[in-house]
């Protein structure tokens, strides 16, 4: 099946600098998500894109990130002045959207970007 | 708002018991997708099975079965013939339907199958 692929699958950064994770969904999908999971609890939403913008996002998705999709098949998060909270698990997803197709998983996930803010 | 809870933080058996994974879900919606996912300690999440409000009817698949109940707002999910590389975090979640479709995750059941 096709894939979702995140890169890098680890990332070590210095608080404050700024990181930004990579992601190419499926090329024929349409909706795109960010997701985070701190170690040990549960995954939560942060954003999603479609048509270009951001069409939800959630508490947690404030100033310090953003997202883009440059140049048509990548999609990227930016963490600006990442602090220590920020270390987390980070899977891209995508989705045929909007009614997240006849594919039967619906959505595909990335393998994840462990981020660890020193 | 959507919720899903799922009670069983730990599940603990010995290998070849059967075990049930509870997942109840609260939404506002009449229609809406359940699903879960496995994440083993390489920390992937694997999808395991998409099911739309629509369709009742229980699922097998191999040693996995699924049992949903709209009545009492559940999705549990039973593993057959436990076996070691069954040992993972499981996530239930939960989606609309239509428009935007952000899953809401619950915060999961750590499952040890113990050799």
């Amino acid at each position: 099946e096709p894939e979702v692929t995140q890169t890098p699958s680890h990332q070590v950064t210095q608080m404050g600098q700024e990181v930004i994770l990579r992601c190419v969904p499926i090329s024929n999908h349409l909706y795109f998500y960010w997701y985070r999971q701190i170690l040990g609890q549960k995954v939560e939403f942060l954003v999603s894109f479609y048509n270009n913008e951001i069409s939800e996002k959630s508490e947690i998705f404030d100033d310090q990130f953003s997202v883009e999709r440059p140049d048509g098949s990548n999609f990227t998060l930016k963490i600006r002045s990442t602090k220590l909270e920020d270390s987390a698990m980070y899977f891209c997803a995508s989705s045929e959207g909007p009614k997240t197709g006849t594919g039967r998983r619906g959505y595909t996930f990335g393998s994840g970007t462990r981020l660890t803010v020193v | 708002a959507q919720k899903v809870t799922q009670a069983q933080t730990e599940i603990s058996v010995v290998e070849k018991e059967d075990v049930t994974l509870d997942c109840v879900y609260e939404t506002r919606d009449t229609t809406y997708y359940l699903f879960w996912y496995k994440q083993p300690p390489s920390g992937e999440l694997v999808f395991l099975i998409r099911r739309n409000s629509f369709d009742e009817q229980n699922e097998i698949s191999g040693r996995y079965s699924w049992n949903f109940q709209k009545s009492t707002s559940s999705f549990n999910f039973t593993i057959t013939a436990s076996q070691v590389v069954d040992s993972a975090v499981y996530f239930c979640a939960l989606s609309k339907f239509f428009g935007n479709e952000k899953l809401t995750f619950g915060t999961g059941t750590r499952l040890t199958i113990i050799p």
